[in-house]
C-alpha cells in the first residue's frame, strides 16, 4: 500500500509571494487534513477535506486555502507568504469512519520565508 | 479553550530503562486520546489510541493509561532501546471527524 507523499520537501520563498503544495492520500482513504507545525510545536490543524469540500478549518486566516480532488488527492495554497509562515506543513490521511481513525502524515514540506 | 500539556525538558534515559512521559489536557471531554511518535525531519507516525472507556493499553514495549478523572495520560517505554530516541506527541480529537489537537510533544533520548 503507498503511504502520503508530499512535494515538494523543502522549498524557500519571499515574504509576499504565494505557495502551492501538494499531497497524495494512502490508497483507500477520502479524507485529507493539512497542519502547520513549528519549530519545537505540535502540530496545528488548518483545515481538513472530505469528498473534495472542506470540512471544517482551524485558526488560519483565508490566505490559507485548498483543494482536494477526485483521486482524493489535495493542495494547499497560501497566498501573500509572511515570514510567520515558515513552518513545517504536513498532509494526513484518514479514512472517515467516525471518530477514531488514526492520522497517516507524510513527511511535510519544509517552507522557508525569507 | 482547550489545552494539552506534555513535558517540555527532553527525557534522558538509560537503555534498558522504562521510560514515562506525561500528557495533562483541560477543558476537554475526549473520547480518546491518541500517541504519535515522531522523527527529526519526518511526519508523525500513530503509535497507540486509548478510548475513554479504557484504563490501559498495551503495544509490544508501549503502555498508555487514561485516566478521566485526573485528565491525564501516561505513556510508557518499557525496556528502552537507542531507536525509541524520537519526539512523542500527544493528541485529542475537537470533533468528530477525527481533527486533532496536538500537544508541543516530549523529546525522549536514550542512552546505551
Amino acid at each position: 500500500e503507498t503511504g502520503v507523499t508530499q512535494s515538494p520537501t523543502h522549498l524557500i520563498k519571499t515574504r509576499g509571494q504565494q505557495v502551492t503544495l501538494r499531497c497524495s492520500s494512502q490508497s483507500g482513504h477520502n479524507t485529507v487534513s493539512w497542519y502547520q507545525q513549528a519549530l519545537g510545536q505540535g502540530p496545528q490543524f488548518i483545515f481538513q477535506y472530505y469528498r473534495e469540500e472542506e470540512n471544517g478549518r482551524g485558526n488560519f486566516p483565508p490566505r490559507f486555502s485548498g483543494l482536494q480532488f477526485p483521486n482524493y488527492s489535495s493542495e494547499l495554497n497560501v497566498n501573500a507568504l509572511e515570514l510567520d509562515d515558515s513552518a513545517l506543513y504536513l498532509c494526513a490521511s484518514s479514512l472517515p469512519q467516525g471518530d477514531n481513525s488514526p492520522l497517516h502524515f507524510g513527511n511535510g514540506t519544509r517552507l522557508t520565508v525569507t | 479553550s482547550q489545552k494539552i500539556e506534555q513535558n517540555s525538558e527532553a527525557l534522558n534515559i538509560q537503555e534498558g530503562k522504562t521510560a514515562t512521559l506525561t500528557c495533562n489536557y483541560t477543558n476537554y471531554s475526549p473520547a480518546y486520546l491518541q500517541w504519535y511518535r515522531q522523527d527529526p525531519g519526518r511526519g508523525p507516525v500513530f503509535l497507540l489510541l486509548i478510548r475513554e472507556n479504557e484504563k490501559e493499553k498495551r503495544k509490544e514495549r508501549l503502555k498508555v493509561t487514561f485516566d478521566t478523572t485526573l485528565k491525564q495520560s501516561l505513556f510508557h517505554i518499557t525496556a528502552s532501546q537507542p531507536a525509541d530516541s524520537a519526539t512523542y506527541l500527544c493528541a485529542l480529537p475537537t470533533d468528530s471527524w477525527g481533527k486533532l489537537q496536538f500537544g508541543a510533544g516530549t523529546q525522549v533520548v536514550v542512552t546505551p
